[in-house]
């Protein structure tokens, strides 16, 4: 099977870095999402691991662990548009389908 | 290159009801997933398709089904409709993931609330 968790709600203060954590599980595991969601609106990409080491992509940076099973998303110079849901995906499992955690709902504050 | 969509974007139906909702996906993308997000929670995957087959199923009654075309858009039909099927249906689609080629990665539409009375 496949379990994801992540905190349910983070705040910070604009200007500032957050990092949001995420552990997981899957079997035959093939890649860790990130992925944003204003409310009412679809998820969208942020960024992909499969080997572990941070990725970097402007503002946002994603770091994996695959012994630990562990993967964080950094967030620098936040901005108040920031504020959303910040959702952990694994994919892997017996058909390489894609599972996703119960979100992050980060908040930013002036 | 068109992305996701999805119809309807919002539907009302009552208990007991039947609804099918509809998903093109992005061009060239040969795989869908579905899912269903209630409100404040993650996504929850009800199934994945590719080659017009069912290609694995999270955990959702036999109620739900769903259909892939030739041309690679989906239909996500849910019979017995019950009050706590009322969420976001979202659809996905992406490349069937080959090892070192892509990333798997999804693109979404902007899904379909459903509300059961």
């Amino acid at each position: 099977g496949q379990n994801i968790d992540q905190p349910t709600e983070m705040t910070a203060t604009e200007g500032a870095i957050v990092q949001i954590n995420c552990t997981y599980q899957t079997s035959g595991f093939n890649g860790l999402f990130w992925y944003q969601q204003h409310a009412g609106e679809a998820p969208t990409f942020l960024s992909y691991n499969v080997l572990d080491g941070l990725e970097e992509k402007g503002r946002f940076s994603s770091f994996l662990s695959r012994s630990k099973g562990y993967s964080y998303l950094l967030l620098k110079e936040l901005q108040m548009k920031d504020s959303a849901s910040y959702l952990c995906a694994a994919r892997g499992g017996d058909n390489n389908d894609m599972r996703f955690g119960a979100g992050t709902r980060l908040t930013v504050k002036p | 290159e068109t992305g996701v969509t999805q119809s309807p974007t919002h539907l009302i139906k009552t208990r007991g009801q039947q609804v099918t909702l509809r998903c093109s996906s992005q061009s060239g993308h040969n795989t869908v997933s579905w899912y269903q997000q209630a409100l404040g929670q993650g996504p929850q995957f009800i199934f994945q398709y590719y080659r017009e087959e069912e290609n694995g199923r999270g955990n959702f009654p036999p109620r739900f089904s769903g259909l892939q075309f030739p041309n690679y858009s989906s239909e996500l039909n849910v019979n017995a409709l019950e009050l706590d099927d009322s969420a976001l249906y979202l659809c996905a689609s992406s490349l069937h993931l080959v090892i070192g080629r892509g990333t798997g990665e999804l693109f979404f539409g902007e899904g379909s609330r459903l509300t059961v009375l």
